[in-house]
């Protein structure tokens, strides 16, 4: 079973706009939306972004998320120490009855 | 204030059924969809599955019908049945209330299993 891919790693020193990648495919993300979680260290996750581009309540401006196709970004800017975690998409699948995959996860630095 | 907590044994044996149960305090469990989500040590996140408030199910195919959620409607709980258990579902189980679409917007602090015998 495939999932949605993300790079490792990024990092960024504070101030700076990184952004992280998610691709997929035509079952995933080529025809629904994504989510983006947020992951500190010993912590549950937290939604940072659904339906692709809308911040929940109490969710910083400064995240912002993106789709073309088959591709997702999550884009943070004005980087902050308290960003240094791991960062995780996600998106509801068509194939096999339906079902959701998730990105492997990627951790980001704050340098 | 809405809050999710998930219970259950922490070790169990090869070969036994999980059973974890997440509990709502402080919100209604209709017109929601409920997750199961774990994971692995030094892994990242795995879907197991979801219902909705009305009982219907969908559930990630790589776990080859080994799992099953239920839900209590009258005492606001809903509960993750998962076996034979295998070293390979050692992980952090996560409860969520979510959306049709797999958005988990609300996460419980997650249990810690181990399979072990």
């Amino acid at each position: 079973q495939s999932g949605l891919t993300q790079p490792p790693s990024a990092s960024g020193t504070p101030g700076q706009r990184v952004a992280i990648s998610c691709s997929g495919s035509g079952s995933n993300l080529g025809s629904n939306t994504v989510t983006w979680y947020q992951q500190l260290p010993g912590s549950a996750p937290r939604i940072l972004i659904f339906d692709t581009t809308q911040r929940p309540s109490g969710v910083p401006d400064r995240f912002s998320g993106s789709k073309s196709g088959t591709v997702a970004s999550l884009a943070i800017s004005g980087l902050q120490s308290e960003d240094e975690a791991d960062y995780y998409c996600a998106a509801w699948d068509d194939s096999l009855g339906g079902h959701v995959v998730f990105g492997g996860g990627t951790k980001l630095t704050v340098l | 204030q809405v809050q999710l907590r998930e219970s259950g044994p922490g070790l169990v044996k090869p070969s036994e059924i999980l059973s974890l149960t997440c509990t709502l305090s402080g919100g209604s469990i209709a017109s929601h969809y409920w997750a199961w989500i774990r994971q692995a040590p030094g892994k990242g996140l795995e879907w197991i599955g979801y219902i909705y408030y009305t009982g219907s199910t969908r559930y990630n195919p790589s776990l080859n019908n080994r799992a099953t959620i239920s839900i209590d409607r009258s005492k606001k709980f809903f509960s993750l049945g998962l076996g034979p258990m295998t070293a390979a579902d050692t992980a952090v189980y996560f409860c969520a209330r979510g959306s049709s679409s797999g958005s988990a917007y609300l996460w419980g602090p997650g249990a810690q299993v181990f399979v072990a015998s």
